[in-house]
């Protein structure tokens, strides 16, 4: 069963960049072929799709509303998904959590396993 | 890219049935079959329980049921239990590789 569990800093102070790292175990991300996301909930409110990447990291799609600011990789060495958000302002703080689609070779937006979620505050 | 719409929050007895919408455009939840759906509880990741429309993962229970009519998904708890109070939220494929979620809907059981 395969398993997500992101990290990252904690605390971005505003203009700097948000690095995040989503370790896949259970399974080799380089062999499975299934796009994965990073989504983001804001404090006490709803969720927003970030972006996806497929497992062999030559395809990546951002929203547009963060595609000046962001950048997703994959890297199969260490079986792990990062996330890059440059120039971070508190609109950033939000609990970021790295999703995979339910199944191989699909984008439809279904979700089907989630890590657990990673807290960044942006704050000086 | 807006958030689909759904009701702030809505409430049911133990037993009953409650559905809950999530309108969207005609460039994601009228134009794709896929819409699915997530309950999320408190200081816990979200769990999809509803995809493309209303398929069940497997694992959860056929209490739970989703539909479509134009740009209007819904999602049906029936037989509701005190473990289904959460947030639910839906969320759409909105076309050219990009997704839109709901607001979310808070469920409270009576």
């Amino acid at each position: 069963q395969v398993q997500l569990r992101e990290s990252g800093p904690g605390l971005v102070k505003p203009s700097q960049t948000l690095s995040l790292n989503c370790s896949v175990s259970g399974g080799s991300l380089k062999s499975a072929g299934f796009y994965w996301a990073w989504i983001r909930q804001h404090p006490q409110k709803g969720l927003e799709w970030i972006g996806y990447i497929f497992s062999s990291g030559n395809i990546f799609y951002s929203n547009p509303s963060l595609k000046s600011r962001l950048d997703i990789s994959v890297d199969t060495s260490k079986n792990q998904i990062s996330l890059r958000l440059d120039s971070v302002t508190a609109a950033d703080t939000a609990v970021y959590y790295c999703a995979r689609e339910l199944r191989r070779l699909d984008l439809s937006s279904a979700f089907g396993v989630w890590g657990q979620g990673t807290m960044v505050t942006v704050s000086s | 890219q807006s958030a689909l719409t759904q009701p702030r929050s809505v409430s049911g007895s133990p037993g009953q049935s409650v559905t809950i919408s999530c309108t969207g455009t005609s460039n994601d939840v009228g134009a794709y079959n896929y819409v699915s759906w997530y309950q999320q509880h408190p200081g816990r990741a979200p769990r999809i329980i509803i995809y493309d429309v209303n398929r069940r993962p497997s694992g959860v229970p056929d209490r739970f049921s989703g539909s479509k009519s134009g740009v209007t998904a819904s999602l049906t708890i029936s037989g509701l239990q005190t473990e289904d109070e959460g947030d639910y939220y839906c969320c759409s494929y909105a076309g050219d590789y990009s997704v839109v979620f709901g607001a979310g809907s808070k469920l409270t059981v009576l």
